[in-house]
């Protein structure tokens, strides 16, 4: 049972433009979410994260979207950036601050120069 | 940079071996999680341990076991290898609310 699922396999986007990555979850006990991208041969570096007390938190090119009652986050990059292609994974937590997580399969995210 | 480095970086075992995957972390960073990513996934839970003690797992067999030490490095060992072990073995330290991972040991079971 997928509890955290990243439908989009994979996504392309120009230079300069808007990425929106997207996560759904199943679990209603989740209550912090995270976004994690990782680079070949690396392992997972963290990105940003959001507490469910919350819809939206920004840090700079980055925004992350919570919307509870639709169980649904997603993740904009603006303006998107070459270096910015690796793959995406999104991840929930039931128990904040015990970092244990569950994540989704990835989103590979290419952005064309 | 993490600072977490694991080692080694690639393993090649039959089935039925046994295997040990370590992992090290910066001073200060007393939790260590191990998570299993197999080809296509994204990485699952395998355990977690806090101050040498094991605090909390996800749905792996009692076959997968780990150890942490005073110095905050930690063991992930998996005995009796089976075909689907096969994956990359991700270890994440934690500080200060966040996880930094290292870069993994990817195994092959033959």
């Amino acid at each position: 049972d997928q509890q955290v699922k990243q439908n989009s396999p994979s996504l392309s986007v120009q230079e300069g433009r808007i990425s929106i990555l997207n996560c759904d979850y199943t679990n209603s006990m989740f209550d912090y979410f995270l976004w994690y991208k990782k680079y070949p041969a690396e392992g997972p570096t963290f990105l940003i994260s959001i507490s469910s007390i919350k819809d939206k938190n920004e840090d700079g090119r980055f925004t992350v979207f919570l919307n509870k009652s639709a169980k649904h986050l997603s993740l904009h990059i603006v303006p998107s950036q070459p270096g910015d292609s690796a793959v995406y994974f999104c991840a929930a937590s039931a128990q904040t601050g015990t970092y244990k997580y569950i994540f989704g399969t990835g989103t590979r995210l290419k952005v064309l120069a | 940079e993490t600072g977490v480095t694991q080692s080694p970086t690639h393993l090649i075992k039959t089935r039925g071996q046994q295997v040990t995957l370590r992992c090290s972390s910066q001073s200060g960073h007393n939790t260590v999680s191990w998570y299993q990513q197999a080809l296509g996934q994204g990485p699952q839970f395998i355990f977690q341990y806090y101050r040498e003690e094991e605090n909390g797992r996800g749905n792996f067999p009692p076959r997968f076991s780990g150890l942490q030490f005073p110095n905050y490095s930690s063991e992930l060992n998996v005995n009796a290898l089976e075909l689907d072990d096969s994956a990359l073995y991700l270890c994440a330290s934690s500080y200060q609310e966040t996880q930094y991972f290292g870069p993994g040991t990817r195994l092959l079971v033959l």
